[in-house]
């Protein structure tokens, strides 16, 4: 069973602080990763993905992956209010139009005023 | 461009019931997935179409989950019957082809 593991927080942060949120994942074979962000009572929406190890940014957000440890992170900088969410972490492993796409339990973010 | 269409919102039934489930996919997208989602854990991928053919369905509990996608459009996700332990969120994503998801707004179900 490929499994993908989140800390369940909540994690919370000031209100212009740098948000870190980790990932691990089982399957070493994986190939892409994603963050999504759920809002309580909505669905899941793609902030970003990364498929090479290293950071890739967009805006107030890097996305960090290092296969050789199975590991994926999130930073979000000067944190908002408005990032308060569950954020998702998920794998493919197949690398192959999601496939056994596999989502973390995801982490519950506060980001407090 | 209109979004991944999904009804009933919300649906309470009884266990032993049955319950059907329907999703309209953005137009064009070839790739429909139907996930399980339940409260405090991530979305788990219950079946896959690509198309009108599916992909995986590996997750999906054959013996009361069916699902179909008709025409390659429209897709609707039934369950026969019920349990109590079906309640949770179900949430269909569409892709027009690599792996960028686009999900609906979710049906939610009680199982009673």
């Amino acid at each position: 069973q490929k499994e993908v593991e989140q800390n369940s927080g909540p994690l919370s942060v000031p209100e212009g602080a740098i948000a870190s949120l980790n990932c691990t994942y089982s399957d070493r074979g994986s190939q892409s990763f994603f963050w999504y962000r759920q809002y309580s009572g909505k669905s899941p929406e793609l902030i970003m993905f990364i498929y090479s190890n290293g950071d890739k940014e967009d805006g107030r957000f890097t996305a960090q992956l290092n296969k050789a440890s199975q590991y994926v992170s999130l930073l979000i900088r000067d944190s908002q209010p408005s990032d308060s969410a569950t954020y998702l972490c998920a794998v493919n492993p197949r690398g192959n139009y999601g496939q056994n796409f596999v989502f973390g339990p995801g982490t519950r973010l506060s980001v407090l005023p | 461009e209109a979004g991944v269409a999904q009804s009933p919102r919300y649906k309470i039934i009884e266990k032993r019931q049955s319950v059907a489930f329907w999703c309209n996919p953005i137009s064009g997208h070839a790739t429909l997935y139907w996930y399980q989602q339940i409260l405090g854990q991530g979305p788990k991928l219950l079946i896959q179409f690509q198309n009108n053919g599916v992909v995986d369905d590996s997750q999906l509990p054959k013996d009361r989950f069916s699902a179909e996608r008709l025409k390659g459009v429209d897709s609707t996700l039934k369950i026969q019957p019920a349990k109590l332990e079906d309640s949770a969120v179900y949430l269909c994503a569409s892709s027009p082809g690599g792996e960028t998801q686009y999900f609906g707004p979710g049906t939610r179900l009680l199982v009673l």
